[in-house]
């Protein structure tokens, strides 16, 4: 069945130091990829998406993900933790040709001060 | 440009009763999908329309509808509700150019 993995269910960092939130997918092609971040109480922002070409693609708040296809993944990174990034990640697929989003589990980032 | 609206942000029901959520998309989009948030069941597809037709529809009983006006604005009505349909509805209005969608803050329900 089509799936999207999100391995880590909390993950807690220091403020400035690296972030990587890890998504995997089940899909026999290649999807629409996108990641999400939802504040408490609030919808879901779109941090940055990958259709297709470079495979490193740029998002808002100083976010990049890179797809791998050989993995089946699309990892979120930010090279520095601000605390206003303590929030949850939601790693998002599209599987055909229709806009039904298939969602990770999550992600809980907290960030220590 | 203004973003997507939902109404009401909070609503208290209760068992057996009907609801009706709305949603307005961003100008121009003609596309708007629906998703149900629970802690239990995370982030699920309710359904899809796009120029007042149904395009898809997720894993829901028949209890759950919509429907979309010529305007691009979105209804969802849950009816007989039950203490399990407490949960965000999320409304989203969809590029038609690069298949983003763009959320709404929520309607949060509460079922009791």
């Amino acid at each position: 069945a089509q799936s999207v993995t999100q391995p880590d269910i909390h993950i807690t960092v220091s403020e400035g130091a690296s972030l990587e939130l890890r998504c995997n997918y089940s899909y026999g092609a290649t999807p629409y990829l996108f990641w999400y971040v939802q504040s408490p109480g609030q919808g879901l922002q779109l941090l940055l998406k990958y259709f297709s070409g470079d495979t490193l693609v740029q998002g808002i708040k100083g976010f990049e993900a890179e797809f791998k296809r050989s993995q089946s993944s699309f990892n979120l990174r930010k090279p520095s933790v601000h605390w206003s990034d303590a929030a949850e990640y939601f790693c998002a697929v599209v599987m055909d040709s229709s806009y039904k989003l298939i969602f990770g589990s999550g992600t809980r980032l907290l960030v220590r001060p | 440009k203004a973003g997507v609206t939902q109404t009401p942000r909070y609503l208290i029901k209760t068992r057996g009763q009907q609801v009706t959520l709305s949603c307005s998309p961003i100008s121009g989009h003609r596309s708007v999908s629906w998703y149900q948030q629970t802690p239990g069941q995370g982030l699920q597809f309710l359904f899809e329309y796009f120029s007042e037709t149904q395009r898809n529809k997720g894993n829901f009983p028949g209890r759950f509808s919509g429907r979309q006006f010529s305007n691009s604005r979105s209804e969802m009505n849950v009816s007989t509700l039950e203490l399990g349909d407490s949960a965000l509805y999320l409304c989203a209005s969809n590029s038609w150019t690069g298949r983003e969608q763009y959320f709404g803050p929520g309607t949060r329900l509460t079922v009791t």
